[in-house]
């Protein structure tokens, strides 16, 4: 079964330093689409990157990037140089081409916390 | 631009009251979505449209009800509301269902069932 798995449930890190987070999925199509999104405080969710399952590169866009290990099945955010705003939620989210792909499965999120 | 605006914000229903969730957006996107996120949960789909006329179910539809009649509104009515439907709803929008293609939510509905 399609499955997105995030294991830290929150996080901190220093401001202007490097963080991952963690994503692994599991799907038995060999074509499926990975994203991640961001939830502040004030409860929108907000697209950040997006990775494709046959993309030769690994995404990147501004301060993130998506670390995309095929094999191990892990699509791991990393932000770098890290600000205040970005302490927020962030939510892993794969969809699919069997069935219905209108389907997002969603992760459970990792809360980040930025400190000065 | 607005995007992808919802109304209420905030809501508080007796066990058994009726109410309507609305959903607009002025991007002329063709699919509307709505996700219900209970608290520590990732998105649950409710329901989702792809096009005006036309809805189908998604995850958890029991207790829901939407329709389409254009482009721009999505509206989820709940019928009989019970304790189990205290979330926070969110409705969502993308010009088609294609792999890549990402979502716009709004900003949300925190609805209380009691």
């Amino acid at each position: 079964a399609q499955k997105i798995t995030q294991t830290q449930p929150g996080m901190f890190v220093q401001e202007k330093e490097a963080v991952t987070l963690d994503c692994t999925y599991d799907t038995s199509d060999p074509s499926y689409g990975l994203f991640w999104y961001k939830q502040p405080s004030s409860g929108e969710m907000i697209f950040l990157i997006y990775q494709g399952s046959y993309d030769q590169q690994n995404a990147t866009e501004g301060r993130y990037s998506l670390n995309f290990q095929k094999a191990r099945k892990s699509a791991n955010l990393v932000i770098s140089a890290s600000q205040l705003g970005d302490s927020a939620m962030y939510f892993c989210a794969m969809r699919h081409n069997a069935g219905n792909n209108r389907k997002l499965i969603w992760g459970l999120g990792t809360s980040l916390a930025v400190n000065p | 631009n607005a995007g992808v605006t919802q109304t209420p914000k905030f809501r508080i229903l007796k066990i058994g009251q009726s109410m309507t969730l609305q959903c607009t957006q002025d991007m002329n996107h063709n699919y509307m979505y709505w996700y219900r996120q209970d608290p520590g949960m990732g998105l649950k789909l409710i329901y989702y449209s792809v096009g005006a006329g036309i809805t189908d179910k998604g995850e958890v539809p029991n207790g829901y009800n939407v329709s389409r009649s254009t482009t721009e509104d999505f509206p989820l009515r709940l019928e009989l509301a019970a304790p189990s439907q205290t979330s926070v709803y969110f409705c969502a929008s993308s010009q088609s269902g294609g792999m890549s293609e990402k979502l716009f939510f709004g900003s949300g509905t925190q609805l209380s069932v009691l």
